[in-house]
């Protein structure tokens, strides 16, 4: 039974780069979520979707950050240009709806010199 | 806005003493998840409670769900090493979803 599956693992890329995080939810479950966790802000939603639709970007940081789902096994969070204060794990997790446990995946390690 | 705050922030405590985790609300929350994060790893969905007062226990681990929807609790007996880790609370207001700002748990052999 195949988790949420993130790539890549760890990034490393200088300031002024695009970034592309990529997340693989669970088959079957509608609901998705993309975090940012770090020491100084603990962890932060940044955007869901339902049903492959953004309900809530209020925790999008700023128009750098994009996130898009084109289909229900699939989203990317974009970063461009990258900045050294992106640098964080991010996380994604999906769940069956939107009010069900999230299942998380082993996250993304960005760190933008 | 809408905030969940953790008390406290950290805890240390001696193997097999106890420990507890609040959540609060400044809003009723429909529902009120609980997350384990070990030191390197990612959140792991330990329990959920949707009704008013609820109390749910597994094994040494008891939550509670108070009475007015805004506030949650996470009891711990007698810790273990095992223990370790972030809890965080998470609940869920209307199309809004919170996570609290973690009680990093350290436990002293």
């Amino acid at each position: 039974d195949a988790g949420v599956i993130q790539s890549p693992r760890h990034e490393v890329t200088e300031m002024g780069q695009e970034v592309t995080l990529r997340c693989k939810p669970i088959s079957g479950h509608n609901s998705l979520f993309w975090y940012r966790q770090t020491m100084m802000r603990g962890l932060e939603l940044l955007i869901y979707f339902n049903n492959n639709v953004p309900i809530d970007d209020s925790g999008m940081p700023e128009d750098r950050f994009s996130a898009k789902m084109p289909n229900a096994s699939f989203s990317t969070l974009k970063i461009q240009p990258s900045e050294p204060r992106d640098s964080a794990v991010y996380f994604c997790a999906s769940s069956f709806l939107g009010n069900q446990p999230q299942h998380f995946g082993d996250g993304t390690r960005l760190s933008i010199l | 806005g809408q905030q969940v705050m953790q008390i406290p922030q950290y805890q240390h405590v001696q193997e097999g003493e106890d420990f507890t985790t609040y959540c609060n609300s400044s809003t009723t929350l429909s529902n009120i998840q609980w997350y384990k994060q070990r030191p390197g790893g990612h959140p792991v969905f330990l329990i959920q409670l949707v009704k008013s007062g609820e109390v749910k226990k597994q094994k040494r681990l008891t939550f509670q769900f108070g009475e007015a929807k805004k506030n949650s609790s996470l009891h711990i007996t007698a810790t273990q090493t095992t223990d370790v880790g972030t809890y965080f609370c998470a609940g869920r207001s209307g199309n809004q979803f919170y996570f609290g700002t973690g009680t990093s748990l350290t436990v002293i052999p």
